[in-house]
């Protein structure tokens, strides 16, 4: 069964301190790696996918790494608006068995960032 | 705006009334997915169609809730007999298939069942 993992739970940063999430996954075959940001309240919003080990993307502040274990979502210098809980999924590959296109999502992270 | 929609955005409701909830998908995507999140964890699957055929179910589904897309566009999910826990959010999802697809989300269906 897939599973992932995030860390840490709850991340409260001073408004240009840099940090990063992690996002664990166990999974047959991944065909992609996605980090999604929620608003409370709100559905999540696409950031980033990620298909192969070694794979980077950026956006503003934000950038996303992948290795074949886990990957990263660096948050360079944040800024207020960034606070929100950020989720990271994976989806499987073919003969994974069930689905081949449902994410399975981790628990996500509450950042909090501080003016 | 052309993202996904949903309605309604929240829905109050006694234990055992029945519940439907529509969403419509970006359009020309021809995946849709519904999902469903509670308090402090991450969405769920429930299940997904490609146009009209609902091709899985996740075993979450229990027999009261039931999905339909008739034409391979809009989708409704019903809730029949709620319970208080299927107070949760529900949320849907579409994307266009091909090898490397996204999902884009809508702003979900808050239910409350008392």
């Amino acid at each position: 069964e897939d599973q992932v993992t995030q860390s840490p739970e709850a991340l409260r940063l001073q408004e240009g301190e840099s940090s990063s999430l992690n996002c664990s996954y166990t999974v047959s075959g991944l065909r992609g790696l996605f980090w999604y940001r929620q608003d409370p309240g709100k559905g999540p919003e696409f950031l980033f996918t990620l298909y192969s080990a070694g794979e980077e993307k950026e956006k503003e502040r934000l950038k996303a790494t992948l290795t074949k274990k886990e990957s990263f979502l660096h948050i360079t210098a944040p800024k207020p608006e960034d606070s929100a809980t950020y989720l990271c999924a994976v989806q499987a590959g073919w003969g994974s068995g069930g689905s081949n296109y449902k994410l399975t999502f981790g628990k996500g992270t509450l950042l909090t960032v501080n003016p | 705006d052309t993202g996904v929609s949903q309605d309604p955005r929240h829905k109050i409701t006694k234990r055992g009334q029945n519940v439907t909830f529509r969403c419509d998908p970006i359009s020309e995507h021809n995946r849709l997915y519904w999902y469903r999140q509670t308090l402090g964890q991450g969405p769920e699957f429930l299940t997904y169609f490609q146009n009209e055929a609902q091709l899985e179910k996740s075993r979450l589904l229990s027999n009261r809730f039931s999905a339909e897309r008739p034409k391979g566009s809009f989708s409704t999910l019903e809730i029949q007999r709620t319970e208080q826990g299927d107070s949760a959010m529900y949320l849907c999802a579409s994307s266009i298939h091909r090898d490397q697809e996204t999902q884009y989300f809508g702003p979900g269906t808050r239910l409350l069942v008392l």
